[in-house]
């Protein structure tokens, strides 16, 4: 079965300055997707980024960036300059198929 | 653009009384669609996905049910509500291994 870990339950960030977000997960399939979500206190779920597994290249969105490492499973979302509206919750998601896993999410709070 | 509404926002029902959430989807055909429940500061439970007209599936034995009478309506049911029902229930939609988009949830306080 497949599943996604993310190990930091909580991380803090220095307005301006970047923060990395680590999530790693376990599959046996070779064609899937992996996903970063955002959660304000709101609690909207609000897609981040996007990576397709058969794509080499990183994903990128603007200040959003990944790091994806195929061969390792590892899927860490770099966030750069960083500004108070990116605290939030933050959940890593894979999809193989019709299912999709998440992670049990990364408080991010962000330091005037 | 698609769009997906959720209602209602928040509802506090008693124990032992019957629950209905429903979720429509607009400007999509045939998505596959998701209820989710979220513990408070926890993470996503799902709970049923259906990729057709009455095609549910169930991942956890649970007091809910779930219904899908039309393309891009779905429901969530209970005969009768349990306190661990309580919780935040996210309805999602997506097309086939693409993102999924959420709604914007409902809050389900039993008492």
């Amino acid at each position: 079965a497949q599943t996604v870990t993310q190990s930091q339950p909580e991380m803090s960030v220095q307005e301006a300055e970047t923060v990395t977000l680590s999530c790693t997960y376990d599959t046996s399939e070779s064609d899937y997707y992996l996903f970063w979500y955002k959660q304000p206190p709101s609690r909207q779920m609000i897609l981040v980024i996007r990576q397709e597994a058969y794509k080499q290249q990183n994903a990128t969105e603007n200040r959003f960036s990944v790091n994806f490492q195929k061969a390792a499973k590892s899927f860490s979302l770099k966030i750069s300059d960083s500004q108070l509206g990116d605290a939030a919750m933050y959940f890593c998601a894979y999809t193989g198929t019709y299912k999709y896993i998440f992670g049990t999410g990364t408080r991010l709070k962000v330091l005037a | 653009s698609q769009t997906i509404h959720q209602w209602p926002a928040t509802l506090v029902q008693p124990v032992g009384s019957p629950l209905s959430l429903e979720c429509t989807v607009e400007g999509t055909s045939n998505p596959n669609l998701y209820w989710y429940r979220q513990a408070a500061g926890r993470g996503l439970q799902l709970l049923f996905y259906s990729v057709g007209i009455g095609q549910i599936s169930s991942e956890v034995p649970q007091n809910l049910s779930a219904s899908r009478p039309q393309d891009r309506q779905f429901i969530l049911s209970s005969k009768k509500l349990l306190l661990s029902d309580s919780g935040f229930y996210l309805c999602a939609w997506s097309l086939r291994d693409h993102e999924q988009y959420f709604g914007p949830g409902t809050r389900l306080t039993v008492t």
